[in-house]
């Protein structure tokens, strides 16, 4: 099956601790997003990336980083200069980054900072 | 700013009475905008998107969405309700080369 998968599906953190959410494509998308998901406010774009060993920030993008050293895969660390990291972590990719072109999304993240 | 609105952050009706969700964007030109759907802790899944062409947009399980520039708007809609379209629903737009999401409008829909 073709898709995005994102591990792990919960992932628990202490407070100081980096952690780093998965995320793999096998569409052979060029363009890869990470976002996050916090109640209410819908989602927020932390990093994207157009292509192999390229990426730029997004609005949200303090206390995160990426890498993109393969085309099917966009790890994002959490590090523990983000102040509030509890939330849900969506990985998305598309084609590219035609405006004409959707995004299609893992399931999801959800990290819980305890 | 080129944002996206969605007026209602929860909207409920019966099962088999229709579904309105709304959505406004701004800006000055005619943006690409798109639907998305998202089941409890899921990733979202697109339900149509709109590209300049046709301005009735007809997606997946029934959804269908009319741009109207005069209004800034681009509603969702869908004749009749089923239970398993109890979600939360996205409206975003192309900003430059990325993506604007709506704050989101959970719909209900009771037996």
């Amino acid at each position: 099956d073709g898709g995005i998968t994102q591990s792990p599906k919960y992932l628990f953190r202490k407070e100081g601790q980096n952690v780093t959410l998965s995320c793999e494509q096998n569409l052979n998308h060029d363009a890869m997003y990470w976002y996050r998901q916090d109640p209410g406010q819908g989602l927020r774009l932390i990093y994207y990336s157009q292509i192999v060993n390229d990426f730029q920030k997004g609005d949200i993008a303090e206390g995160y980083s990426v890498s993109r050293e393969k085309k099917e895969s966009f790890p994002l660390t959490v590090t523990s200069a983000q102040k509030n990291p509890t939330a849900f972590y969506l990985c998305a990719s598309s084609i590219d980054r035609s405006t004409y072109n959707e995004q299609f999304f893992g399931p999801g993240t959800r990290l819980t900072v305890l | 700013a080129q944002s996206v609105t969605q007026l209602d952050s929860h909207v409920s009706v019966s099962e088999g009475t229709p579904v309105l969700l709304r959505c406004n964007y701004s800006s000055s030109y005619s943006p690409s905008l798109f639907w998305y759907v998202q089941h409890p802790n899921k990733g979202l899944q697109l339900l149509l998107k709109y590209t300049s062409a046709a301005t009735l947009v007809k997606g997946i399980n029934g959804f269908e969405a009319e741009f109207k520039k005069s209004e800034t708007s681009f509603h969702l809609t869908k004749p009749s309700a089923h239970m398993s379209d109890a979600a939360e629903y996205f409206c975003a737009r192309v900003r430059g080369q990325n993506f604007v999401f709506g704050p989101g409008t959970r719909l209900s829909v009771l037996p």
